[in-house]
Parts: C-alpha cells; structure tokens; sequence
C-alpha cells in the first residue's frame, strides 16, 4: 500500500510566525486534500490542493492564511501564516487515487500556537 | 446544512463483546459512505466503505449496514479486541465524480475493557 508521509510531525510555534507543512505520498493520486481537526473534534476540510493552479477553498478558510501548493501529482504544502493560539490544531492532508472515492490520510501534524 | 452526526459520543465494551457504533446523516443526496478509526497521536485509517446501492457490506471483523430510508449508518465490530479502542469516524460524500467532499460525523470514542 502506499506511503503517505507529513513534516513536520509536530511544531510549537511563536503568534505571529508562519510554518509549512508537508504531505509526500509515494505514488501520483489524482486527488490531494488538506484537513484541520482541532483538539477533541472531528476533522473539518481547509483546501483542495489543485496541481498547477490555485487552491480550492472551503467556506471560512482563505488563501491569504493558509496558503497550498501542488506542484506535482504527488507533493503539496500547506502554510498556516501569521499564526495564533486558535490555529493550534492536528492538521492532515489526504489523498484520492484516480476510479476511487475513497481519501487515505497521512499521519498529521501536531501544531502547538504559543 | 448537510451534516453527519453520531448519536453517542463514548461508547464502552468487554473484549470479546461485539461493538455497535451508529452514524446519523442528513443529506439524501449522500451516496458514498466511509467508517474511519483514529488512534490517538495518528491519521485516520480506513475501516471499509459502502456506496447507497448496498445495505450491508463486510469486512474483517466489521460490518457496515446503511439504512436509507432514516438516513442511518452503523459500524459493528465482532468479538472486539483491546486494540480498537479509538476514535471511529462516519464520512459521507454526495456525488460519484472523484473528488467529492467528505463530511465527517463528530466521533465515538471506543473503549475496550479488558
């Protein structure tokens, strides 16, 4: 089965900073997805992360916080920018094989907002 | 809105018992449909699936059963061991095209006493 990989796996981050996250996965998938699950609840969609052109954004999440990249059918990023204390959360990203519907999810980020 | 929802938040087992975890939805246009378990520290993980077109599949261990006509799902887990003890996810997704948002349902925490 494929290996879907995330950096950091946790980060304790000053308000006011930005970070990164990473999602590798180990063989190209049509679909890549980021998710925010905050402590104790359930996970909630950010973005889809669109290779070659530009994010699609659920409702309540903008670009200008967290921006996502996709440059390939099998890396994407997500940044969480100018950071507060509310955007301590799990953040996951998942992924979809072409013919399936089915997402798998990475093991996620533990952010820690100071 | 459209909204999954799970009518009890805990649930609490003896190994060996089987485990029934129930999943209401809302959105009858909802066609797919995803049991996921979380363990604490990780990503979810895929359980097993149904599409509407089914009432019952089965996995190892697990059943899924989908009852439409009151928009209900349940998981069953038969002789429930102390590793199952985690979070279990219901998700839906509406539409067959790839790609399709999925809304998650709010947890059960499962415990398996020894």
């Amino acid at each position: 089965s494929a290996v879907i990989s995330q950096k950091p796996s946790r980060d304790i981050c000053q308000r006011g900073t930005s970070l990164t996250i990473q999602c590798q996965v180990d063989s190209q998938v049509t679909m890549m997805f980021w998710y925010r699950q905050q402590p104790g609840q359930s996970l909630t969609l950010i973005a889809t992360a669109n290779q070659g052109s530009e994010a699609t954004y659920e409702s309540g999440f903008v670009i200008d916080k967290f921006p996502i990249s996709r440059p390939n059918l099998t890396f994407s990023t997500l940044t969480v920018s100018n950071m507060s204390p509310e955007d301590s959360s799990i953040y996951l990203c998942s992924v979809e094989w072409m013919f399936t519907d089915t997402q798998y999810f990475g093991p996620g980020t533990r952010l820690t907002v100071l | 809105g459209e909204s999954v929802g799970l009518h009890l938040p805990t649930l609490s087992v003896q190994e060996g018992d089987n485990s029934i975890i129930n999943c209401a939805y809302s959105n009858s246009a909802s066609d797919y449909f995803i049991w996921y378990k979380q363990e604490s520290g990780k990503g979810p993980q895929f359980i097993i699936d149904i599409r509407s077109n089914m009432d019952k599949r089965q996995g190892q261990r697990v059943t899924v059963l989908l009852n439409k006509t009151v928009k209900h799902l349940s998981l069953q887990i038969a002789a429930t061991q102390p590793g199952d003890s985690a979070v279990y996810f219901c998700a839906e997704s509406s539409g067959l095209t790839s790609g399709s948002r999925l809304t998650f349902g709010e947890g059960t925490q499962l415990t398996v006493n020894p």
